[in-house]
């Protein structure tokens, strides 16, 4: 089945907007899609979700465009504490078969 | 707060022993995974399992085995270790739905083995 892929690495300075993209040709048509955050020594952490359109809450805003095949995680204003890998999970279906995939993973690094 | 506790932050075994890898969850839930994590490579699905005694494949078993014989505990097996399974592990527990991106996932804090 079809993966998931994101930049390997970005950097930024504070006080910056980042977006981090993640493409999901595959992916299937009822399911969610879901990022998540991880810090060195940590196991990930839910951040956001979402179906279609834009979604935003307290820590980011996800938007996905009408094809579902990407969506993008929109981190405002990040700070030294936002620097971690991110993550995003879809659940890719070709056929009968569903396959949960998390892509390899982004770095983001916030630079003073 | 939810909990996810793995037996072990650290861990170093000789090629050709038994490993066995614990996890606990404290929030009553159905579905549990198991994940490696290599650089470049993201997290990789080991298995799941979605009730007690129920387990699946998921995308890299081989090497691997699973037991789950209470709902909290669910434990990865390696056979024989070898040094190509030197990774973090991963647990992971969710509620309800099966293989959804929907549910969030709670995650452990990993186990690093090193298999020399």
């Amino acid at each position: 089945l079809a993966k998931t892929t994101q930049p390997i690495s970005m950097d930024s300075y504070e006080g910056q907007e980042v977006n981090i993209t993640c493409s999901h040709n595959n992916i299937a048509t009822n399911d969610y899609i879901t990022w998540y955050q991880q810090f060195p020594s940590q196991g990930p952490r839910f951040i956001i979700q979402g179906y279609k359109t834009k979604v935003t809450n307290e820590v980011a805003s996800l938007f996905i465009p009408a094809d579902r095949k990407s969506s993008t995680l929109s981190l405002p204003r990040v700070s030294l504490s936002d620097t971690a890998v991110y993550y995003c999970l879809v659940v890719i279906s070709s056929g009968s078969a569903r396959q949960l995939t998390f892509g390899s993973g982004t770095q983001l690094t916030v630079l003073p | 707060d939810v909990k996810v506790t793995q037996s072990s932050r650290y861990l170093v075994k000789r090629t050709g022993e038994k490993v066995f890898l614990e996890c606990v969850q404290d929030m009553d839930h159905e579905n549990m995974f198991w994940y490696r994590q290599d650089p470049g490579l993201g997290l990789r699905l080991i298995y799941f399992s979605y009730d007690v005694k129920m387990k699946e494949k998921g995308d890299i078993p081989e090497g691997y085995s699973v037991s789950r014989e209470k709902k909290e505990r669910f434990s990865l097996i390696l056979e024989s270790a070898s040094t190509n399974q030197t990774s973090m592990y991963l647990c992971a527990s969710s509620s309800p739905f099966r293989l959804a991106a929907t549910d969030t996932q709670y995650f452990g804090p990993g186990t690093r083995l090193t298999v020399l």
